[in-house]
């Protein structure tokens, strides 16, 4: 089955630090861009931040740049978002998202970051 | 960067019927790289068509997607009880990447 399954998120205070983990399983995590979307409660859909397969070719949203960090570990089968100086706005559900067809078409569950004091 | 409105916000409809979605893009979106996606509560977006108006693996043919340049909609021509969700555009054509605000199909 293919599947994306994150972890990692958690309470934490502004201005502090998180990873983010994405285990991939079922297919060849190697051939496939690879993403992160978040979601704050009650809103919609927010692109974070992409990497291409072999990790070479990166991007970020605005609003993360600088902070946050993708990585990826092809030999792992996972993927990364280290997030740092995290603020009250970055509070969402995380997905871990696969590229395919240039569309998303496997999501993760999700794993929710709350930033609060 | 690209901004995606779908309209209308909020579609209160009956099984059976037909909804129509919307969403237009500020500019033109490259090669019809469009995609719609449905939300459920509490559960992750589900890729329903991608390049505008192809139907993704399993999505059924009550789904259809058209349009392009800067307007496409997303039809579904008989609602099912478990179509009533929220449906994101998305253009996967320009970076950044961007997502329309979403549009909610609610029973009426």
């Amino acid at each position: 089955e293919v599947q994306l399954v994150e972890s990692g998120g958690g309470l934490v205070q502004p201005g502090g630090s998180l990873r983010l983990s994405c285990a991939a399983s079922g297919f060849t995590f190697s051939s496939y861009w690879m993403h992160w979307v978040r979601q704050a409660p009650g809103t919609g859909l927010e692109w974070v931040s992409r990497m291409n397969s072999d990790g070479y070719s990166i991007s970020y949203a605005d609003s993360v740049k600088g902070r946050f960090t993708i990585s990826r570990d092809n030999a792992k089968n996972t993927l990364y978002l280290q997030m740092n100086s995290l603020r009250a706005e970055d509070t969402a559900v995380y997905y871990c998202v696969r590229q395919s067809t240039r569309a998303f078409d496997i999501w993760g569950q999700g794993t929710l970051v709350t930033v609060s004091s | 960067e690209i901004v995606l409105t779908q309209s209308p916000g909020t579609l209160s409809l009956s099984p059976g019927e037909r909804a129509t979605l919307s969403c237009r893009a500020s500019q033109s979106v490259t090669s019809r790289y469009l995609a719609w996606y449905q939300q459920k509560p509490g559960q992750a977006p589900r890729l329903l068509i991608y390049d505008a108006y192809r139907r993704a693996t399993g999505i059924p043919d009550r789904f259809s997607g058209g349009g392009s340049d800067s307007d496409f909609t997303l039809t579904i021509s008989r609602l099912e009880p478990e179509d009533f969700a929220v449906y994101y555009c998305q253009q996967y054509g320009s970076s950044p990447l961007t997502f329309g605000g979403g549009a909610k199909v609610e029973i009426k």
